[in-house]
């Protein structure tokens, strides 16, 4: 049963610059939701989506956007990036909840992103 | 003040010693609550979910949830050196999938 898978594992961009990371859900899962990880602190919600919607977000700023495709797999994007969003990206995959349970949400290895 | 409070570490201890690590929160509507273990360089691997108070035992791992005293814990029985992580506890409320993570606690087991 694969788990949760990121891509790539590691990526080096400049300031200004755009990236995309992919992320594909464990094998069942519909949900997907995107964290941020920086260095020493706990992760932070970006957003989720289901059935191909953006159903949360957090507190992030229009520069993250994100997509996810019928096959439920996911992507973030990040625009003009900035010295402070080097982080680790983590992508979880998860049931949505239902009648407001909150189901396990179940992490990828992440994506190192630097930006110089 | 952060919603959820974690002591950053390091605790280092002995093999075999037990380990207990906490969380404090200030959200009363904190509802579900989760305990991941975090190897360097990799992803959160879940260890326990707990819902609303109580107890939960999974081998040497036991959770607990004090609701009233807005407190959770997490027991480690017979540490040991493959126990050596970041342990970051992990909330969340009914009727949205959004967790709130401690900042995650470092914990060195030595042989």
């Amino acid at each position: 049963d694969a788990g949760v898978t990121q891509s790539p594992t590691h990526l080096i961009k400049t300031r200004g610059q755009q990236v995309t990371l992919r992320c594909s859900p464990k094998s069942g899962h519909d949900t997907v939701s995107w964290y941020q990880q920086a260095l020493g602190q706990g992760p932070q919600f970006i957003f989720q989506y289901y059935e191909e919607e953006e159903r949360q977000r957090g507190n992030f700023p229009d520069r993250f956007s994100g997509h996810q495709f019928p096959n439920y797999s996911s992507e973030l994007n990040v625009n003009a990036l900035l010295l402070g969003d080097s982080a680790l990206y983590l992508c979880a995959s998860s049931l949505p909840s239902e009648n407001g349970v909150t189901d396990t949400q179940y992490f990828g290895p992440g994506t190192r992103l630097t930006v110089l | 003040q952060k919603e959820v409070e974690q002591d950053p570490g390091p605790l280092s201890v002995p093999e075999g010693a037990i380990v207990s690590l906490n969380c404090t929160y200030s959200n009363s509507a904190f509802q579900y609550f989760m305990w991941y273990r975090q190897y360097s360089r990799k992803g959160p691997e879940l260890l326990m979910y707990t819902y609303s108070s109580g107890n939960k035992e999974d081998g040497r791992f036991t959770a607990q949830v004090d609701k009233s005293s807005k407190y959770i814990s997490l027991f480690i029985r017979d540490s040991q050196p493959s126990d050596s992580a970041t342990y970051l506890c992990a909330m969340g409320r009914d009727n949205t999938d959004k967790l709130i993570f401690g900042t995650g606690t470092r914990l060195q087991v030595f042989p």
